[in-house]
């Protein structure tokens, strides 16, 4: 199993500014996500973290709000554009191996005020 | 489309079973997780089927039914600490993507 870490655990920021979140894993791993999740909602997937080359985002998200680097197989970063209380949320990294299962990290709880 | 259905809540007593089910309207997928969450807490991998039928793993079991579209997950011998969140996801091979259903919120009682 992968053991997967994120920085901050959580933040509360102003409108307008950004966050960076990392994300590190203990070992090599294939696949990176990121996920949201709204107080009292499940997990919703914001994008696929590809080494090397731009994430890959679902319906709704988009690269100049969530801008994602992978520049190894261990380390992500996901950054919260120009946020607004609409973004207060848990954002969580994922890792895992083709057809693996995934392991969560702790997550990290954003409140922008 | 993908629709994932689970029950929103479920009540069940310490020391018994209960079953939550999962329906889904997706096919080509790979498998189903079935993840644990507790409140403030990331969640946790209970188990993975691809093949139809029942896996068992200690007081957790999960089903599923590929043409019938549905699985669910089965806790035995229920305990305060089972109180959680329950996930499933449908999972597709070729990117390790996976779509979460809404969770059902289970509350163990004494």
């Amino acid at each position: 199993s992968a053991v997967i870490s994120q920085k901050p655990s959580r933040d509360i920021c102003q409108r307008g500014t950004s966050l960076t979140i990392q994300c590190q894993v203990d070992s090599q791993v294939t696949m990176m996500f990121w996920y949201r999740q709204q107080p009292g909602q499940s997990l919703t997937l914001i994008a696929t973290a590809n080494q090397g080359s731009e994430a890959t985002y679902e319906s709704g998200f988009v690269i100049d709000k969530f801008p994602i680097s992978r520049p190894n197989l261990t380390f992500s970063t996901l950054t919260v554009s120009n946020m607004s209380p609409e973004d207060s949320s848990i954002y969580l990294c994922s890792a895992g191996g083709q057809g693996d299962e995934q392991y969560f990290g702790p997550g990290t709880r954003l409140t922008v005020t | 489309g993908q629709n994932i259905d689970q029950p929103t809540e479920m009540t069940a007593t310490e020391g018994a079973i209960v079953q939550i089910n999962c329906t889904y309207q997706t096919s080509g997928f790979n498998g189903l997780f079935w993840y644990q969450q507790h409140a403030g807490e990331a969640p946790t991998f209970l188990s993975y089927n691809v093949l139809d039928g029942l896996e068992e793993k200690g007081r957790f079991s999960s089903f599923l039914s590929r043409s019938k579209g549905y699985s669910y997950l089965l806790l035995k011998e229920l305990q305060m600490k089972d109180s959680a969140s329950y996930l499933c996801a449908v999972h597709y091979y070729n990117n390790n993507d996976m779509r979460f259903g809404a969770g059902t919120r289970l509350t163990v009682k004494p």
